[in-house]
């Protein structure tokens, strides 16, 4: 079945650093792929999107590219803020257009 | 416009008690959807209403799961008899449409069984 590979945190980084958290998936067909994101004591955001190979997803600086090859879709920032400090989710579309296959979640922390 | 509402955000339980978990949807939205996530684990998908009507249950467990989502009110999911292993973190999103992509979460709850 339809699974999701998140690197384990915390990642703990310095501001300005550049971020890289990697995100590899299993699928079937060609499922679109996700970044949520999720502040302290909040509910998780869309952060940002992928619906095809080589698409590339991008909001508030971040960005994450669909690679079917590689079967991958890594979250990168080129310069972190401490505000980026949250558990960020990759996540893919199951067999059924409104079910979510979620990885488990990366920390991370900015340090000023 | 308010986001996505769950109450209350945390819950404690002692084993065989009920815990009862709200959803209140955006404005507008009539899709509701819950998640479920145990420590160090991503979330999974429980089960996905509309208004009076249960589309997709099948993340559910069998036994001692139920959920509703009226027409008046939030949705709710319902344990009965709770036992340790149903401490999780509860989510609930909700939609306009049916994509997953759509899909605004709460906060969640934090359920504890003691």
């Amino acid at each position: 079945g339809n699974s999701v590979t998140q690197m384990e945190g915390p990642v703990t980084l310095s501001e300005e650093a550049f971020l890289t958290i990697n995100c590899t998936y299993t699928a079937t067909g060609y499922p679109s792929l996700f970044w949520y994101v999720q502040y302290p004591g909040e509910g998780l955001q869309l952060l940002l999107k992928a619906t095809k190979a080589d698409d590339k997803g991008s909001n508030k600086g971040f960005e994450a590219t669909y690679r079917k090859e590689t079967t991958s879709f890594h979250l990168e920032k080129g310069s972190v803020q401490v505000s980026d400090s949250a558990v960020y989710f990759c996540a893919l579309s199951g067999d059924s257009n409104y079910q979510l296959i979620w990885g488990a979640g990366t920390k991370l922390i900015i340090k000023p | 416009n308010a986001g996505v509402m769950q109450n209350p955000r945390h819950l404690v339980r002692r084993r065989g008690q009920e815990a009862r978990l709200r959803c209140s949807p955006m404005k507008g939205h009539s899709h509701v959807y819950w998640y479920r996530q145990l420590p160090e684990e991503g979330l999974k998908f429980m089960v996905y209403l509309q208004k009076e009507n249960i589309i997709d249950e099948s993340g559910m467990p069998k036994e001692r799961f139920s959920a509703e989502f009226p027409k008046e009110g939030p949705s709710i999911l319902r344990i009965q008899q709770v036992v340790r292993g149903d401490s999780a973190a509860y989510f609930c999103a909700s939609s306009q449409g049916q994509g997953a992509w759509e899909q605004y979460f709460g906060p969640g709850t934090r359920l504890t069984v003691t």
